[in-house]
């Protein structure tokens, strides 16, 4: 079955732009989340959303937003780009227990100038 | 800060030792650890699990042993080869009650050598 798909694999913003990163879930799959990776911090855990609820959120500032649509497919937003934001955006899919595997996607590459 | 972390960023080995990757975690109320591979410009992708609820778990050639008394989470690698190399990430779920938010270390990097 197919995996996780984000859209775009690459971008290049200017500060105080904003962005929108697209993930498609695995079929089945109700819950997404979504990681910031770079190399000074890892991966960071942004929010996950459940049946169109954000369930969790992590410690990063309002700038960062997200949604889930009906059929899953999520959205995360990212206001008034800062250089800081530069970063591998992950999204990560499963069927929404509190175990269990996520399956995670490429990722987006942010690169803000 | 984090809560997981690892003792070692890089680990060189001969293909075909056993590798071993340790890591620390702080909440003692995590009860679900994972293991996740991540190759050059890829997403994570799953190795191994571990509850809690016990200290041991086998998979193909992976090992994930849980020491809860000192807080400690290590993968052993049997047979190491080539497209093993890679960086390693143990992570924890830190969501509390019925919610998953797995918080992840830093991540080591296995270089196996041919």
């Amino acid at each position: 079955k197919a995996g996780v798909t984000q859209t775009p694999r690459y971008l290049i913003k200017t500060r105080g732009q904003q962005v929108t990163l697209s993930c498609s879930p695995i079929s089945g799959h109700r819950s997404v989340s979504w990681y910031q990776q770079t190399p000074g911090q890892g991966l960071q855990f942004l929010f996950e959303y459940f049946s169109e609820t954000q369930r969790n959120k992590g410690n990063f500032p309002g700038r960062f937003s997200g949604r889930q649509f009906s059929n899953s497919r999520s959205e995360m937003n990212v206001s008034t780009l800062e250089l800081g934001d530069s970063a591998l955006y992950l999204c990560a899919s499963s069927w929404g227990g509190r175990t269990g595997e996520l399956f995670f996607g490429e990722g987006s590459r942010l690169t803000v100038l | 800060g984090e809560s997981v972390g690892l003792h070692l960023p890089t680990l060189s080995v001969q293909e075909g030792d056993n590798s071993i990757i340790n890591c620390a975690y702080s909440n003692s109320a995590s009860d679900y650890f994972i293991w996740y591979k991540q190759e050059s410009g890829k997403g994570p992708q799953f190795i191994i699990d571990i509850r809690s609820n016990m200290d041991k778990r086998q998979g193909q050639r992976v090992t994930v042993l849980l020491n809860k008394t000192v807080k400690h989470l290590s993968l052993q690698i049997a047979a190491t080869q080539p497209g093993d190399s890679a960086v390693y990430f143990c992570a924890e779920n830190t969501g509390g009650g019925s919610n998953y938010k797995l918080t992840f270390g830093k991540g080591t990097l296995l270089t196996v050598n041919p």
